[in-house]
């Protein structure tokens, strides 16, 4: 069975710093895609970033980048140049290979301080 | 840019009654869910459509839950009767079918239900 662990309920960091949300996963499967989404209060899921078990580079979108450790099952979203409109809720997600099913962790909150 | 619609956004309901709430993918999804999401956990899928086929309702509560998607193109999560355990916020996703790579799903605002 595919699981997620989030171990940081709440981050708090300083507008315009960087900030790192942890995410480890299990899995059997060889192929697999990491996802990360953000909720803000409005409840919206809005997709950040995507990392694909096969791929040799870490993603990055913007300032969202990847640092994924395969040999250790993790992947987490590193936040360069913190803003305010950053907090929110953040999930990392696993898409198992071959299915179309999301599994999501407990999710960390994230507040930006100015 | 195309959104998920649902309605209602809000929807406050005495513990007994039914309860219903409505998607609308995005246009030429062929697949769309309904996820669950319980306050201060991540979201956890209830079912999955494909056109107006359910795919995996295997964590769905079929003793008060049902879905359908007539047409294959909106559909209807019900709950009756609703039991106090139902609060949660109720997300609805589509997608292309046969997601590869990055290719992802789109969430709608969700409908946060209170059962009192």
């Amino acid at each position: 069975a595919q699981k997620i662990t989030q171990t940081q309920p709440g981050m708090f960091v300083q507008e315009k710093e960087a900030v790192t949300l942890d995410c480890t996963y299990d899995t059997s499967d060889p192929s697999y895609g990491l996802f990360w989404y953000k909720q803000p209060s409005s409840g919206e899921m809005i997709f950040l970033i995507y990392q694909g078990s096969y791929d040799q580079q870490n993603a990055t979108e913007g300032r969202y980048s990847l640092n994924f450790q395969k040999a250790r099952k993790s992947a987490n979203l590193v936040i360069s140049a913190s803003q305010l409109g950053d907090s929110a809720m953040y999930f990392c997600a696993m898409r198992p290979g071959g299915s179309e099913k999301l599994v999501f962790g407990k999710g960390t909150k994230l507040t930006v301080n100015p | 840019e195309a959104e998920v619609a649902q309605s209602p956004r809000y929807k406050i309901t005495e513990k007994s009654q039914a309860v219903a709430f409505w998607c609308d993918p995005i246009s030429g999804h062929a697949t769309l869910y309904w996820y669950r999401q319980i306050l201060g956990q991540g979201p956890e899928l209830l079912v999955q459509f494909q056109d107006e086929s359910v795919v995996d309702d295997s964590q769905l509560p079929k003793d008060r839950f049902s879905a359908e998607r007539l047409k294959g193109v909106d559909s209807t999560l019900k709950i009756q009767p609703a039991e106090l355990g139902d609060s949660a916020m109720y997300l609805c996703a589509s997608s292309l079918a046969g997601l590869a790579g990055r290719e992802t799903q789109y969430f709608g605002p969700g409908t946060r239900l209170l059962v009192l």
